[in-house]
């Protein structure tokens, strides 16, 4: 089954700096790779997606990166600000395509 | 309300009991998905549906373990004889059609202490 790895689990950074976050996955035909906000007290919310047949997505201030052969992706963030302070998910998608797997999670906390 | 609803939001047991989780999905979503998640990890899948149908159960610990989706619309978690070890927060998600990908929207969650 597919495995994801992210690091790093904690991240601090100053309002206005960028954070990234990087995962890697074992499954080789994983397509789909969202990544999640989860805030506390309240449950993942995606902020965005990248499928395999696409390197690069940007939406604002939020980027994601693919490279299918290392199998691995990351989550960019620029200009932070205190409101991106939450944990953020990676997963991958892999043999079910109902099935995500989770990576451990990256405590974002932006300090003013 | 226009979220996924989830109940009990907290439940706490006692080492042996059986215990139900409920799950009612946005309205019209076509697939469901049962997770948990432990404090400090991502979520870990357990099952998902297409309408009233189990798609994938893969994920379920063990045969305390079981979910339905009777009329394509709630859900229940069922566990069985609880230990201690399914403490965990139990998150339900839905999705609007039964595709490739897309967006999960996960509710607030049901956290349960198995005492």
């Amino acid at each position: 089954g597919e495995n994801v790895e992210q690091h790093p689990s904690t991240l601090s950074v100053q309002e206005g700096d960028s954070a990234v976050i990087k995962c890697t996955y074992s499954d080789s035909a994983s397509n789909y790779f969202p990544w999640y906000k989860q805030e506390l007290g309240k449950g993942p919310q995606l902020i965005i997606d990248i499928r395999s047949n696409v390197g690069e997505k940007k939406d604002q201030r939020i980027a994601v990166t693919l490279n299918k052969t290392a199998k691995h992706f990351s989550l960019h963030i620029t200009e932070t600000q205190p409101e991106d302070s939450a944990v953020y998910f990676c997963a991958a998608r892999g043999d079910s395509w109902g099935k995500l797997q989770f990576g451990a999670g990256t405590q974002v906390v932006v300090t003013p | 309300g226009a979220g996924v609803s989830q109940s009990p939001r907290y439940k706490v047991t006692k080492r042996g009991q059986d215990v139900a989780l409920r799950c009612d999905p946005i309205s019209g979503h076509v697939s469901l998905y049962w997770y948990r998640q432990a404090l400090g990890q991502g979520p870990e899948f357990l099952t998902y549906f297409n309408y009233e149908a189990q798609q994938d159960k893969s994920g379920l610990p063990n045969d305390r373990f079981s979910a339905e989706r009777p009329e394509g619309s709630i859900s229940t978690l069922t566990i069985q004889r609880t230990e201690q070890r399914d403490s965990a927060m139990y998150r339900c998600a839905s999705s609007p059609r039964s595709s490739n990908t897309g967006e999960l929207f996960f509710g607030e969650g049901s956290r349960l202490t198995v005492l």
